[in-house]
């Protein structure tokens, strides 16, 4: 099953607006994962927030994470074309292994 | 420092031929995972290995699928008698240590079954 669900499943917004997309999961978790991926190509991790942590900043990125509710947030400023991508959260499971969600499908308009 | 290299980029096999998947984990990486992606569609895990062993096989099909990752050489992701339903895109991941922390991924590879 999976573990995290992102929403919205699409999003399509003009260069230069913020995106923001969310994810559900079912389980307790040590620390959550969004990573990135471009049409075609591998995974690129993003950033990692752990359970004790409610916010967190990279460059243009926030993460947001709410354990009471089970979900997280990413948002992205200023998006760029280049920003145009696959995102995906993903939390570990058992002991071992890393789930992802379904993902959000990000295009950015110029 | 070379990242995660996954061969073939895309492999083009008829149904009933066998099918050979393999991963070079990043230096210094002995932890190897790999997930199968359909179109449109996240990422499904498939196994997790270290060196000579399998940690969680939980994903892997029962039948005709299998996974090494030998002490010398890549991790090999092996699909006996292939059918329709296993083209798709296989992704191989590794870590450095176990916690999976931060998974850093190849480009994957293409599997298409005519």
């Amino acid at each position: 099953s999976q573990q995290g669900e992102e929403d919205p499943q699409a999003l399509s917004i003009q260069e230069g607006e913020n995106a923001t997309m969310n994810c559900s999961y079912k389980t307790s978790i040590n620390n959550l994962q969004w990573y990135r991926q471009n049409s075609g190509r591998g995974l690129v991790h993003l950033i990692l927030i752990r359970s004790n942590e409610r916010e967190k900043h990279s460059g243009r990125l926030r993460v947001t994470l709410d354990t009471s509710k089970k979900s997280s947030s990413l948002l992205i400023t200023a998006s760029r074309a280049a920003d145009t991508a696959s995102y995906f959260c993903a939390t570990i499971q058992g002991a071992q292994k890393l789930v992802f969600g379904q993902g959000t499908r990000l295009t950015i308009n110029p | 420092n070379a990242g995660v290299m996954q061969n073939p980029r895309h492999l083009v096999r008829r149904r009933g031929q066998e099918a050979r998947l393999r991963c070079s984990p990043m230096k210094g990486h002995s932890h190897v995972y790999w997930y199968r992606q359909l179109p449109e569609e996240g990422l499904k895990f498939m196994v997790y290995l270290q060196k000579e062993n399998i940690i969680d096989e939980s994903g892997m099909p029962k039948e005709r699928f299998s996974a090494e990752f030998p002490k010398e050489g890549p991790s090999i992701l092996r699909i006996q008698q292939v059918v329709r339903g296993d083209s798709a895109a296989y992704f191989c991941a590794s870590s450095p240590d176990r916690g999976t922390e931060k998974l850093f991924f190849g480009s994957g590879t293409q599997l298409s079954v005519l």
